[in-house]
């Protein structure tokens, strides 16, 4: 079976910032990962994708994640976060079909 | 190049009521997919189809059927509408089979309400 993880539904930060979104995923195949961006009232937008070359994926928006298989993670960062990275983020494995972690709603406090 | 459309934006259906969420896509691509959206659960997907005329069931496809007669259309019917079906839901498409690692493209979404 394949499944998602997202340690906390919700993440404040500063303006200027870390950000650190955490992912954890369990997969009995090499997994392909992907980090998911959702602004209010519109669809998914891909981030950034993991699919077996560089460990360390850099993404746009100044996002990048590094992909840890010894810890089956994919933590999703970014150095310093900006007014309009508040959204919700979804980290998603793909094996015959996607599947999507619960979300992180990220806020970004000025 | 308009993407992944869906229609409508809104709807407010009555229990019992069937209505019919489309969903277009002109990228030629291949394979396309439903999910709904329920907080705290991420998107689940509904229903796929990997090409015209054929399609599979995804992890929650109980009241819903689809249909694939040409790679531009994928609409998602509900034949008796329940509000546990309440949702948002999103179409999506990218190339490839099903082995596939491109790039999903999301709709905007369709808010169903069921009352």
């Amino acid at each position: 079976a394949q499944s998602v993880t997202q340690l906390g539904s919700h993440v404040s930060v500063s303006e200027g910032a870390l950000v650190l979104l955490r992912c954890n995923y369990s997969s009995s195949v090499p997994p392909y990962l992907f980090w998911y961006v959702q602004y209010p009232n519109q669809g998914l937008q891909l981030l950034l994708k993991y699919t077996s070359a560089a460990t360390l994926v850099k993404g746009i928006n100044g996002f990048e994640a590094e992909f840890k298989k010894s810890e089956t993670s994919f933590h999703l960062t970014k150095p310093s976060a900006h007014m309009s990275d508040a959204a919700e983020y979804f980290c998603a494995l793909y094996g015959q079909n996607f599947v999507f972690g619960p979300g992180t709603r990220l806020s970004v406090l000025p | 190049n308009a993407g992944v459309t869906q229609t409508p934006k809104f709807q407010v259906l009555k229990t019992g009521q069937s209505m019919t969420l489309q969903c277009a896509q002109d990228m030629n691509h291949e394979y396309m997919s439903w999910y709904r959206q329920d907080p705290g659960m991420g998107l689940r997907l509904i229903h796929y189809s990997v090409g015209a005329g054929i399609t599979d069931q995804g992890e929650v496809p109980n009241g819903y059927n689809v249909s694939r007669s040409t790679t531009e259309d994928f609409p998602l019917r509900l034949l008796s509408a329940a509000p546990s079906q309440t949702s948002v839901y999103f179409c999506a498409s990218r190339s490839g089979g099903a082995d596939s690692t491109d790039t999903q493209y999301f709709g905007p979404g369709t808010r169903l309400t069921v009352l």
